[in-house]
């Protein structure tokens, strides 16, 4: 099983849906959790942490399932601008040094359509 | 807000020749990393640095050194490029390991 894991897409939806990606990673020691948005040709940056409670900014939520082990991005009322790869990123262990890195997933692509 | 900057945002460059890309950082970031990113194969690390002088191998290593004489810039080095090296490359640095990473707007790589 890979480390972290996401559905490619692409996901094609019409402006005003709601869409959720999910994430799911191996270790069950991971602490830190993270979803990046990335734009063609751009860096990724960071769209929000995900914390254990789950949290929510603006139309954006993010949940964390230790239980099953992925975290979730739910986007409502889309946006033609927020149309762009969403990568998620975990970190793979609890020490410090290399065990505690962030492993980034492969990234969901995400198109609204008017 | 945190600053990632990198020397060039693209680069062509012939088979052999040596690459030298360099990454700054102004947020007092203990840790540097280097990416690749290719289609389909998404961030790949190629060598992270959690201190001054100090380097770590990430999962592709081969074809690349680093440098970090100081704490806010962190170098990759292509000592003699291959048409295997044209890629994304991405830096980025982070307070802490397990922390958020703040990228660099990346460097585009052709060698031809």
């Amino acid at each position: 099983r890979k480390e972290v894991e996401q559905d490619p897409g692409p996901f094609n939806v019409p402006e005003g849906a709601t869409v959720a990606f999910n994430c799911t990673y191996s270790n069950s020691a991971s602490q830190s959790f993270f979803w990046y948005r990335q734009d063609c040709r751009k860096e990724p940056k960071l769209l929000m942490s995900v914390y254990s409670s789950g949290n929510e900014d603006g139309r954006f939520t993010a949940q964390l399932n230790r239980a099953s082990q992925y975290i979730s991005l739910l986007i409502r009322d889309s946006k033609l601008s927020d149309s762009a790869t969403y990568l998620c990123a975990v970190n793979i262990g609890l020490n410090g040094g290399s065990q505690g890195n962030l492993i980034f997933g492969k990234g969901t692509k995400l198109s609204v359509k008017p | 807000d945190v600053k990632v900057t990198q020397s060039s945002r693209y680069l062509v460059k012939r088979t052999g020749e040596k690459v030298f890309l360099e990454c700054v950082q102004d947020m007092d970031h203990e840790n540097m990393f280097w990416y690749r990113q290719d289609p389909g194969l998404g961030l790949r690390l190629i060598y992270f640095s959690y201190d001054v002088k100090m380097k770590e191998k990430g999962d592709i290593p081969e074809g690349y050194s680093v440098s970090r004489e100081k704490k806010e810039r962190f170098s990759l080095i292509l000592e003699s490029t291959s048409t295997n090296q044209t890629s994304m490359y991405l830096c980025a640095s982070s307070l802490r390991v397990q922390e958020t990473q703040y990228f660099g707007p990346g460097t585009r790589l052709l060698v031809l």
